[in-house]
């Protein structure tokens, strides 16, 4: 069946380096989803990629999704103790089902 | 305006009870998902809904897990004769319809309730 992996499963930076976390598809996605979840929190949707190479930014995170639309990433510049969580990505095929990557958890040390 | 609320927050039971765990979806949305959360860990895909029906259960980890949806809003996860392997987060998503498009359709972004603590003894 599908699956999304996704890489790494933890990092630890000090704060002002930058960060990414990578997300491969085993199967063609129609749209990638990115979500962020705080220590205690519920996933909180971040943004939603669904042209081939598209790339969107928010302020300091920059979202990717592959020419293929197999990978996409999540890049962080500066990182501040803000961006502390956990960050998912989720491909979707087309229909209502949505396959969450295992995340990566992201420390940021002062 | 209200978000995506689950009920109880909180619940701790013994092994063997059943438990029913709910969520109440945001108005007008026409997907429902259930996932589960183990310490630590990624979002476990359970089951999701488009209106009342279930395409897909694949998810269910036994014929213990069972779940429904009525009115096309509050949907109720229950689990008979829990295990300790049950317990975990359980967490509530609904999103809108999926946005069709010329060559293409794909789903909409999930919004999550906070989730229910499930603890077995």
């Amino acid at each position: 069946g599908q699956q999304v992996m996704q890489i790494p499963q933890y990092q630890h930076v000090q704060e002002g380096e930058d960060f990414t976390t990578y997300c491969n598809s085993s199967t063609t996605l129609s749209n990638i989803q990115w979500y962020k979840q705080r220590p205690g929190g519920h996933p909180v949707f971040l943004i939603q990629l669904v042209k081939s190479g598209e790339v969107k930014k928010q302020k300091r995170l920059t979202f990717q999704f592959g020419e293929a639309k197999k990978n996409s990433s999540l890049h962080i510049t500066a990182t501040q103790t803000t961006d502390v969580g956990t960050y998912f990505c989720a491909g979707n095929t087309g229909g209502f089902k949505t396959i969450f990557g295992a995340g990566t958890r992201l420390f940021v040390k002062a | 305006g209200a978000g995506v609320s689950q009920s109880p927050s909180n619940k701790v039971t013994e092994k063997g009870k059943d438990v029913e765990l709910r969520c109440d979806p945001i108005s007008g949305h026409t997907a429902l998902y259930w996932y589960r959360q183990s310490l630590g860990q990624g979002l476990e895909f359970l089951i999701y809904f488009q209106g009342n029906s279930a395409p897909d259960k694949s998810g269910l980890p036994s014929d213990r897990f069972s779940a429904e949806r009525t009115g096309g809003s509050v949907s109720t996860l229950t689990i008979q004769r829990t295990q300790q392997e049950d317990s975990a987060v359980y967490l509530c998503a609904s999103s809108l319809d999926r946005v069709t498009g010329p060559v293409q359709e794909w789903a909409q972004p999930q919004h999550f309730g906070d989730g229910t603590r499930l603890s077995i003894l």
